[in-house]
């Protein structure tokens, strides 16, 4: 089984530039997560979908960030324009969640290393 | 009230002793708490998880033990080996609601040959 697949792994822009992140999920998860990881620190989650409905954004920078999942399935996420402090990991993950199978487990892919200078 | 604080920040072991480490939480709500292992370069994976309706969880050398009047949890980690040395979270999340997982600080974990 493929993993959770996110591209590019790594990105270094300009603060006050734009970007942009994309993850493919495995597949026949319904549940997407984006989470942030500054060095040092623990994820911290910026959006969960369920299917193409945006489940919990209450921590997502909606001025400068979004995110979509038009058909259910990839996902990308998007910063503009960017901040030094939005230098981290991008991470995203799937998990199998639905109301037939409640598999609580997710599975995270290798994240994305975003630098701003 | 969603913060779930994780120590030690490091830690440094022998193989073969035991690696011990601590997490709290504040929210009551929370009935769900995993461990994740993270290596250099890549995303956390799934290592153990536990409810609070058992004290104790154990799969291979890594338990759970899990103290729900204190709201504490912890991993300890038997016979540690080189190939253990990563980075550890604890998270916890509100099972039915959502799946939000709310992460600890992380601890960097060192086994010594």
């Amino acid at each position: 089984e493929a993993g959770v697949a996110q591209s590019p792994r790594y990105k270094i822009i300009e603060k006050r530039q734009s970007v942009a992140f994309w993850c493919n999920p495995i597949s026949g998860h319904a549940t997407l997560y984006w989470y942030q990881q500054i060095l040092g620190q623990g994820p911290k989650l910026l959006i969960q979908f369920q299917n193409n409905g945006v489940v919990d954004d209450s921590q997502l920078p909606k001025d400068r960030f979004s995110a979509e999942r038009l058909k259910g399935v990839d996902s990308t996420l998007k910063i503009q324009p960017a901040k030094l402090e939005d230098s981290a990991v991008y991470l995203c993950a799937s998990s199998l969640k639905n109301h037939q199978a409640p598999t609580y487990e997710q599975f995270f892919g290798p994240g994305t290393r975003l630098t701003v200078l | 009230q969603q913060q779930v604080k994780q120590s030690p920040q490091s830690l440094i072991v022998q193989k073969g002793g035991i690696s011990i480490i601590n997490c709290a939480y504040e929210n009551t709500a929370f009935d769900y708490f995993p461990w994740y292992q993270q290596f250099p370069g890549k995303g956390p994976a799934l290592l153990i998880a536990i409810r609070p309706d058992v004290s104790e969880k154990k799969e291979g050398r890594f338990t759970i033990s899990f103290n729900k009047s204190a709201k504490q949890f912890s991993l300890h980690i038997m016979d540690s080996q080189p190939g253990d040395s990563a980075t550890y979270f604890c998270a916890a999340s509100i099972f039915m609601r959502a799946q939000k997982l709310v992460f600890g600080q992380g601890t960097r974990l060192t086994i010594n040959p």
